[in-house]
């Protein structure tokens, strides 16, 4: 399978704990990009890598939250110290940019539950 | 104000039934407009641009209109399998992050 992969698919954790999600985007893809969604809502944008700078976080980025993308390639998030409202779908996509169009592809996500 | 906001819906056809949603957005110096489509517990995947002159793929129909802010999405002749949630979806500036509506459901029944 040659599209965005992201790991582990479902996360149950508790309150306080640290999760760290992966995603491997589409190979030769250099943009990377976070969301999240909540139910009933669409995704909402996160942070975005080109190659392995972070060039732009949303302010729903708290603190707790953190993302690299170390070599260009994979992207981890980290949340630390999880709170309930954090449960979520995390989705990651990758894009490449060719002549003038840009068209980012979804992984299947990784869904969040903090109890 | 939400920057992309969508009708929620449910739009429950039947199957054969024309059916459009619509989509307006808030900032004027958007340049780029898409609709994606959302199974179930899925993630979005790109159901077509929509360019100023309109565009068609097969039964779906996309139009912009920049100076009302408005995109529309008519979907012909609908089977079930188009049953989803439609996101309307803008790059707002800045690194092309993408900005979504909160989708429309429909449910395409026999």
């Amino acid at each position: 399978d040659t599209g965005v992969s992201q790991d582990p698919r479902h996360k149950i954790t508790k309150r306080g704990q640290n999760v760290t999600f992966r995603c491997d985007p589409i190979s030769e893809h250099n943009r990377l990009y976070w969301y999240r969604q909540t139910l009933g809502q669409g995704p909402e944008f996160l942070t975005y890598f080109q190659n392995e700078a972070q060039l732009e976080k949303s302010r729903l980025l708290s603190d707790r939250f953190s993302a690299e993308r170390p070599k260009g390639s994979f992207s981890t998030l980290e949340i630390q110290r999880t709170e309930q409202g954090d449960s979520a779908m995390y989705l990651c996509a990758s894009s490449l940019m060719t002549g003038g169009v840009e068209t980012q592809y979804f992984g299947p996500g990784t869904r969040l539950l903090v109890l | 104000r939400k920057e992309v906001e969508q009708d929620p819906g449910p739009f429950n056809v039947p199957e054969g039934a024309t059916v459009a949603f619509n989509c307006t957005y808030s900032n004027s110096a958007s340049q780029s407009f898409f609709w994606y489509r959302q199974d179930c517990r899925k993630e979005p995947k790109l159901l077509m641009s929509v360019y100023s002159s309109g565009n068609e793929d097969g039964r779906f129909t996309a139009q912009l209109n920049r100076a009302s802010q408005y995109i529309s999405l008519l979907i012909r002749d609908s089977k079930l399998s188009d049953s989803a949630t439609y996101l309307c979806v803008v790059i707002g500036g800045g690194y092309n992050k993408l900005i979504f509506g909160a989708g429309t459901r429909l449910a395409v029944h026999p």
